[in-house]
């Protein structure tokens, strides 16, 4: 099966930067992705690793290692909306050519004035 | 261009009622996927229609069932509806199997049951 850890909670203050780690276990992995959630609504995607490095997008990066099965989201310049719970989620190959994501438990994120 | 819509967007069913989830995909997209996410919690994969067809399945009972259209919308019914089906339910489209990045999500239909 799939595993994903990820803490479950991260608190920093507005401007700051933080850093959101998600280690995993999964066969037939593609690739790492991140979304963000806000209270009652739809996750929405942030961003997606299919190769070691850095990617960088705005304020947001998201960091792969496929040896380690490491990866971490970076948001810097912490604003109030940034408070939100964010998902790692590995997309795999399940069965046969079939892919399929999986979410981590997600960290929720409070940034500070 | 419209996303990935759900509806209802929150209901509340009596214990052992049934409930029928509707979603359009984002135009284009022809692959539904069903996630179920509980207060607190990561969405859970429940599983993915394509043509149809249901091609995966996540780990849930035989009382979580599904349908695709042909104009690839799809809904999602729970039978013998139990307090802990209580949920976020979540729908997400792709073209295909997609890719990681190319997955998107509903709002969601908030679904309590009591």
């Amino acid at each position: 099966g799939q595993s994903l850890e990820q803490p479950s909670e991260v608190t920093a203050v507005e401007g700051a930067i933080v850093q959101i780690n998600c280690t995993y276990q999964t066969s037939g992995f593609y690739g790492l992705s991140w979304y963000q959630q806000h209270d009652g609504g739809a996750p929405t995607f942030l961003s997606y690793n299919a190769l070691d490095g850095l990617e960088e997008t705005g304020r947001f990066s998201s960091f792969l290692s496929r040896s380690d099965s490491y990866g971490y989201l970076l948001l810097q310049e912490l604003q109030m909306k940034d408070s939100a719970s964010y998902f790692c989620a590995v997309f795999f190959l399940s069965s046969g050519s079939a892919r399929q994501l999986t979410f981590g438990s997600g960290t929720q994120l409070t940034v500070l004035p | 261009d419209a996303g990935v819509t759900q509806s209802p967007t929150h209901l509340i069913k009596t214990r052992g009622q049934q409930v029928t989830l509707r979603c359009s995909p984002k135009s284009g997209h022809d692959t539904v996927s069903w996630y179920q996410q509980a207060l607190g919690q990561g969405p859970q994969f429940i599983f993915q229609y394509y043509e149809e067809e249901e091609r995966q399945r996540g780990n849930f009972p035989d009382r979580f069932s599904g349908h695709q259209f042909p104009n690839y919308s799809s809904e999602l019914n729970v039978n013998a509806l139990l307090l802990g089906d209580s949920a976020l339910y979540l729908c997400a489209s792709s073209l295909g199997q997609g890719q990681g990045n190319t997955i998107y999500f509903g709002e969601g239909s908030w679904l309590t049951v009591v």
